[in-house]
C-alpha cells in the first residue's frame, strides 16, 4: 500500500534533549517535505528536498536539522535550540517538474511532539 | 512574494446553505493552485486543484487570474463538509519548485 508514514505518533521531549520524527514514502517521489502546523497559523514550511544529498530552509528552519541520504526517507531533528517545539509535524512528498508539476502533495498522519 | 490569504478563520453556516471559503493570493508566476481538506482526526488531502477544473464533493473552485482569486464554493453544504480548508499556491520555478505556500486556514462548521 502505497504512502507516506510518519513515527511515533506522539513524542514527548523533556527540555534540553534533540528528538528525530522519521517520515518514510514507497511512492517513489522525488521531494519531501516537513511542515509545522500550529493552530491558527496553518502549515508552516521547516524544510523541503528535492533530491537526495540535498535540502533547503523553509520559513521557519531555525532549531530544525534535516538529512536527505536515501530518496524514501526525510528525518526531522527538533534540536534544543528550538524554543517552542510543542506542535504537529507534517510530513509530504511529492514529484517534481513536468507533467508531474500539476500533482499534488500527499500527506503523512502526522507527529504530535509535547514538551514535559 | 509569494503569499496566501484566507481572511476567515472560522466559518459557520446551516445545513443546505452556500458556501463560499475565500483565498487570495499573490505570486509574479504562474502557480498551480490547490484546496486541500483535514477531517478531523483523518490526514490533510487534496481535495481540488484549479488546473482539472473538476467538482468534488460539490465543491467547485475558480482561478481567477485578475482578481487573483481562488475561492471554493458549494451551493448546499453538508454536516460532513465541517473541516479545516487550506488554500495553497505551487511555486512554478527555481529553487522554489514544487513547494506550496499555505494559507493559514479556514475552519468550517455546517450546523444541522
Amino acid at each position: 500500500d502505497g504512502g507516506i508514514t510518519q513515527s511515533p505518533k506522539y513524542l514527548f521531549r523533556k527540555e534540553g534533549q534533540n528528538v528525530t520524527l522519521s517520515c518514510e514514502q514507497n511512492l517513489n517521489h522525488d521531494a519531501m517535505y516537513w511542515y509545522r502546523q500550529d493552530p491558527g497559523q496553518g502549515l508552516r514550511l521547516i524544510y523541503y528536498s528535492q533530491i537526495v544529498n540535498d535540502f533547503q530552509k523553509g520559513d521557519i528552519a531555525e532549531g530544525y536539522s534535516v538529512s536527505r541520504e536515501k530518496k524514501e526517507s526525510f528525518p526531522l531533528t527538533v534540536t534544543s535550540a528550538q524554543k517552542n517545539p510543542t506542535a504537529f509535524y507534517l510530513c509530504a512528498s511529492s514529484n517534481l517538474g513536468g507533467a508531474s508539476f500539476y500533482q499534488p502533495q500527499h500527506f503523512g498522519d502526522g507527529t504530535r511532539l509535547s514538551i514535559l | 512574494a509569494q503569499r496566501v490569504t484566507q481572511p476567515e478563520k472560522l466559518l459557520s453556516v446551516f445545513k443546505g446553505a452556500p458556501v463560499e471559503l475565500k483565498c487570495n493570493y499573490s505570486y509574479s508566476g504562474s502557480p498551480e493552485l490547490f484546496w486541500y481538506v483535514q477531517y478531523s482526526r483523518q490526514r490533510l488531502q487534496l481535495l481540488l486543484r484549479h488546473i482539472s477544473r473538476e467538482s468534488i464533493k460539490g465543491f467547485t473552485a475558480d482561478l481567477n487570474k485578475g482578481e487573483t482569486s481562488f475561492h471554493l464554493k458549494k451551493p448546499f453544504a453538508q454536516e460532513e463538509d465541517s473541516a479545516m480548508y487550506y488554500c495553497a499556491l505551487k511555486a512554478d520555478r527555481g529553487s522554489t519548485l514544487g513547494r506550496l505556500y499555505f494559507g493559514r486556514g479556514t475552519q468550517l462548521t455546517v450546523w444541522p
